[in-house]
Parts: structure tokens; sequence; C-alpha cells
């Protein structure tokens, strides 16, 4: 079947570590983004890459690096810079030219 | 700035009340209108794609309409599994292919 897997579904971490949210496609699509969701508001873009090596900021970037060296896959790092980490995390991957996005599951992240 | 204002923020509906979303937008040259279907803890789910004024879409029991100011979401005869939140989303053009959200609409039918 063809999608968008995140791991892991959920995901706790102490205040100041580094983590990591991986994301997978295998739709062969060229775009891929991260997306943040909170409470009482808009999804909200971080970062979005149209093409392999190379990837652009998004709205809310700050706090977050992302890679991406492969295709298939937009791995997010969630830094100890990020001032409130805890949200719901979406991955989402399109074709070029206007298309829609298709997203993942999301993965919860904690910060304790 | 693109922006994209969705009303109401949420919706009770019983079961057979046809009713309609709102999502009103301000963008510099709409590339693009999306809806989409997220249920709790879950990604947002793809339903429509509305690319110029006049255009309509429709689904089971969804149509989606498009002018040059907002969408609507009509839903017709609503069954209790529609229940979910709807988000709207707006693509502009010279912005690659980014989408600006709303804040959704959260619609609960109830028997």
């Amino acid at each position: 079947d063809g999608g968008i897997t995140q791991s892991p579904k959920y995901l706790f971490r102490k205040e100041g570590q580094n983590v990591t949210l991986s994301c997978e496609q295998n739709l062969n699509h060229d775009a891929m983004y991260w997306y943040r969701q909170d409470p009482g508001q808009g999804l909200r873009l971080i970062y979005y890459s149209q093409i392999v090596n190379d990837f652009q900021k998004g709205d809310i970037a700050e706090g977050y690096s992302v890679s991406r060296e492969k295709k298939e896959s937009f791995p997010l790092t969630v830094t100890s810079a990020q001032k409130n980490p805890t949200a719901f995390y979406l991955c989402a991957s399109s074709e070029q030219g206007g298309t829609e996005a298709f997203f993942g599951q999301g993965t919860r992240l904690t910060v304790v | 700035e693109d922006q994209v204002t969705q009303s109401p923020e949420a919706l009770r509906l019983q079961e057979g009340e046809s009713s309609s979303l709102n999502c009103s937008y301000t963008v510099s040259g709409l590339r693009g209108l999306f809806w989409y279907r997220q249920d709790p803890g879950k990604g947002p789910e793809f339903l429509f794609t509305l690319y110029s004024a006049g255009e309509e879409k429709e689904k089971e029991r969804l149509k989606a309409t498009l002018t040059k100011k907002e969408s609507f979401l009509h839903i017709t005869a609503p069954k209790p599994e529609d229940s979910a939140t709807y988000l709207c989303a707006v693509q502009a053009g010279g912005g690659g292919n980014k989408l600006t959200f709303g804040t959704g609409t959260q619609l609960k039918v109830e028997l």
C-alpha cells in the first residue's frame, strides 16, 4: 500500500533533549512537508522540501532542523532550542505542480 | 499574507439535518483550495481540490463549492460517521506547494 508512515505514534522526552521524528513515503512524491498542530490553531508549516538535498524554512522553523538525503525520507529534529515542543506533528507529501498533499498519521510529542 | 478563516468553529447537527461549513480566504493568486477531514488523533484525509470560482465537487454526502472569496462544504443528510473536524487550506501561486490552513470546523452529528 502506498502512503506516508510516521513513527513513532507517541513520543515522550525530557526537556533539553533533542528528538528526531521519522517520516517515510512510498508515493514517489518530490515534495515533503512538516506541520505542527496545536489545539485551537490551524496547521502551521515548519519546513518543506521540494527536491532531494534541498529544503526551505516554513513559518515556524525556529528550534527545528530537517534533512532530505533520500526522496522517500524527511526526518524532523526537534531541538532543545524549541521553547514549546509539545504538539502533534504531521508529515505530508505531494507531487510537484500544485496538487493535493497527503498526510501521515502524526506523531504526538510530549516533553516533560 | 495568505489567510484562511473557517466558520463556525463547532457545529452540532441531528442526523439528516443538512448544513454548510464556510471557508473565507485571502490569497495572492489562488492556485488551489483544499478540503480535508480529520478524525481525533489522526492525520488529515484529503477530500477535494477546487481550482477556480464556480467549480463544484461532490463525494457521497459532501459537496464543495468555490467563489472568489470563499468556499462552502455542504453536508446533505449527515450521519454520525460524518462527525470530524473539517479543514480548509489554500495554496498560492508562487509559493511552492505549501498550504495555509484554517483552524477547522468541528462537526458532531447526533442520532
